[in-house]
């Protein structure tokens, strides 16, 4: 059974540097893309970016300059690091694969990220 | 602002067929990119629904079918039932943005 669980802080203040992992259990970490997403509250969904194994990437335009997304394929892992957050980057987080690069099919939990000072 | 329009809300009474409506542009559906939809409960994560414009995961029922044409792209569920009441996203790929792209969300109502 395919499970991905996530984890980080929730609270952060303006200026820091969000930070969240992914563990995904039930399968190989190859041959997907890994993929976070995120909803401000009462919001509708937003892309960050994707990755494989083999060293794809593609993140949101508007959040690029920002954000990297990283595997640890040897913990079966990959990880957010979104940095000088905002108020605006209030949000649940999610981790998510895909076996195409285009859409996802297994979500994490969420991780609700609050930035305020 | 999304990049795919989405009508904000539809509803339905139990047993009822409703569609739920998901506009592109040229760059997105109009490019040959596909669309695929999510339910979300309202307090958990959202479920892939439909994936490449009319393909069903496992587990997802045959009352739940899309379809895409051109610039548009619907979600169909037929015999409506209560568990159906969520919201329902649509998403595609913008090859002018380099981005994926969501609907801003449909709520379904069960009357």
């Amino acid at each position: 059974q395919v499970l991905l669980q996530q984890w980080g802080a929730g609270l952060l203040k303006p200026s820091e540097t969000l930070s969240l992992t992914c563990a995904f259990y039930g399968g190989s970490f190859s041959g997907y893309y890994w993929s976070w997403l995120r909803q401000p509250p009462g919001k509708g969904l937003e892309w960050i970016g994707v990755i494989n194994q083999s060293g794809y990437t593609n993140y949101n335009p508007s959040l690029k300059s920002r954000v990297t997304i990283s595997p640890d394929t040897s913990k079966n892992q990959f990880s957010l690091r979104l940095t000088s957050v905002t108020a605006a980057d209030t949000a649940v987080y999610y981790c998510a694969r895909g076996w195409k690069w285009d859409y996802v099919d297994y979500w994490g939990q969420g991780t609700l990220v609050t930035v305020s000072s | 602002q999304s990049m795919l329009t989405q009508p904000p809300s539809v509803s339905g009474a139990p047993g009822q067929r409703v569609t739920i409506s998901c506009t592109g542009t040229n760059s997105t559906f109009g490019a040959g990119f596909d669309v695929h939809w999510y339910q979300q409960i309202p307090g958990t994560a959202p479920k892939l629904l439909i994936y490449g414009n009319n393909n069903r995961p496992s587990g997802v029922p045959d009352r739940f079918s899309g379809s895409k044409s051109d610039t548009s792209a619907s979600l169909a569920i037929t015999g409506l039932q209560a568990e159906d009441e969520a919201d329902y996203y649509c998403q595609s790929y913008d090859h002018r943005l380099s981005s994926w792209v969501f609907g801003g969300g449909t709520k379904l109502t069960v009357l």
